[in-house]
């Protein structure tokens, strides 16, 4: 069962560079979202979906865009890579009211 | 806005003891609560929730929870724990009001259990 999978799972970026985050889900849940985590401060919504061609602002969506062409997977996106933005990035789906089924993490470190 | 306070950053305990981690929030309206364990380099496993009926929650491991609507509490509870619990641990809650069902977490509790 691969459940939410990301990709990739180590990066290191330079100032300004840009990149993808990918997220797929086999479990044919309609909600996904994107969160990043820092020491602690837990983890913080970044963007999130509700449902395949919509996306949403979460709490920190400065700096990051999303989307959501396809059901199961989510794209994640940094324009322009600032060191502020080093951190642990987590993908998460879910159905309704169900719990958030989440990946093993991208560890993002941007120089 | 909702948010979710874990008081604790830290909790030592020694192996075979008892631990609660608390979890208090804040919120206008109905929640869903969940607890999240997190193993090192490792994504956030769901421990256990509540999303209606007994205020008492049983979860994976051994763990349990209990919701109290008038202190806006979700404490995790383990009568004993093992070293293999040593990990971080976050509480979330979800705003039954916004159907995006997005999780607002805590902060998280460390839990370090020694031999």
């Amino acid at each position: 069962n691969a459940g939410v999978t990301q990709t990739p799972k180590f990066r290191v970026l330079k100032t300004g560079q840009s990149m993808t985050l990918l997220c797929a889900q086999d479990m044919n849940h309609e909600y996904m979202y994107w969160y990043r985590q820092d020491p602690g401060m837990g983890l913080r919504l970044i963007h999130y979906s509700v449902g395949e061609g919509t996306t949403a602002k979460g709490e920190v969506p400065d700096g990051y865009n999303v989307s959501r062409l396809k059901k199961q997977n989510f794209l994640l996106g940094l324009e322009s890579a600032a060191p502020s933005q080093t951190s642990v990035y987590f993908c998460a789906s879910s159905s309704s009211n169900q719990p958030q089924h989440f990946g093993d993490g991208t560890r993002l470190s941007i120089l | 806005a909702q948010s979710v306070t874990q008081l604790d950053s830290q909790v030592p305990v020694f192996e075979e003891a008892p631990v609660e981690l608390r979890c208090n929030y804040s919120s206008s309206v109905s929640v869903y609560l969940f607890w999240y364990v997190q193993y090192p380099n490792q994504g956030l496993q769901l421990l256990l929730k509540y999303l209606s009926g007994s205020t008492l929650v049983k979860g994976i491991n051994g763990f349990e929870a209990e919701f109290n609507k008038s202190q806006t509490s979700f404490h995790l509870r383990k009568p004993s724990v093992h070293i293999s619990d040593t990990a971080e641990y976050f509480c979330a809650v979800s705003d039954l009001v916004d159907s995006s069902y997005k999780l607002i977490f805590g902060s998280g509790t460390r839990l370090l259990v020694r031999p």
